[in-house]
């Protein structure tokens, strides 16, 4: 099975840069992927991690450690639009690569 | 490209009452999925399909089923809804490819379903 952690809420500040943590403990494991998910709309692709390090993508980067089960996405410049959930997600191997296991999600405001 | 679509986007059901959710994608993905998110649960994988003509299980398939007839359509049934299926429901497509491990699975924008 997967087991998938991640905080419920965070709050920053515009401008500032935010780090929203994911831990994880399966029983397989092809890959993390982080989405964004605004209030009351579908969640939206941001990253994928297969390998040790990070990945930059604009203002966003995602960082993986697959030896401790952690990964995390680094929001810099942060903006009101960046207000939104966001949710870490494991897809498992073998059997399990069709599926992918998410976390609860990080509820993220941006205040002014 | 509409991507993936739902519908309905609301619906209210008595307890007792059948329904489907139609989702449809077209952008020629082999990989449907159907999820339903609740407050505090995160998304959660009711059922899958990996081609046209398969399905199979997810996380929570009890008291649903469902089909895929054709490739670009994924359906969902609930044959009598009660009260605990009241959710979001979200239809999602992967491209599929063999050996791919970025296989991105994109969503649908959604069903609010209310069941009293």
């Amino acid at each position: 099975g997967q087991n998938i952690d991640q905080p419920t809420e965070m709050t920053a500040t515009e401008g500032a840069i935010v780090q929203i943590n994911c831990t994880y403990q399966t029983s397989g494991f092809n890959g993390l992927f982080w989405y964004q998910q605004h209030a009351g709309e579908a969640p939206t692709f941001l990253s994928y991690n297969v390998l040790d390090g990070l990945e930059e993508k604009g203002r966003f980067s995602s960082f993986l450690s697959r030896s401790k089960g952690y990964s995390y996405l680094l929001l810099k410049e942060l903006q009101m639009k960046d207000s939104a959930s966001y949710l870490c997600a494991v897809k498992g191997s073998g059997a399990g690569s069709y599926q992918l296991t998410f976390g609860k999600g990080t509820k993220l405001s941006v205040i002014p | 490209n509409a991507g993936v679509t739902q519908t309905p986007k609301f619906r209210v059901l008595k307890t007792g009452q059948s329904m489907t959710l139609l989702c449809a994608q077209d952008m020629n993905h082999e990989y449907m999925y159907w999820y339903r998110q609740d407050p505090g649960m995160g998304l959660r994988l009711i059922h899958y399909s990996v081609g046209e003509g398969t399905t199979a299980k997810g996380e929570v398939p009890d008291g649903y089923n469902v089909s895929r007839l054709k490739k670009q359509n994924f359906l969902l049934g609930l044959e009598s809804a009660a009260p605990s299926q009241t959710s979001v429901y979200f239809c999602a497509s992967s491209e599929g490819l063999a050996g791919v491990d970025t296989d991105t699975q994109y969503f649908g924008p959604g069903t609010r379903l209310t069941v009293l």
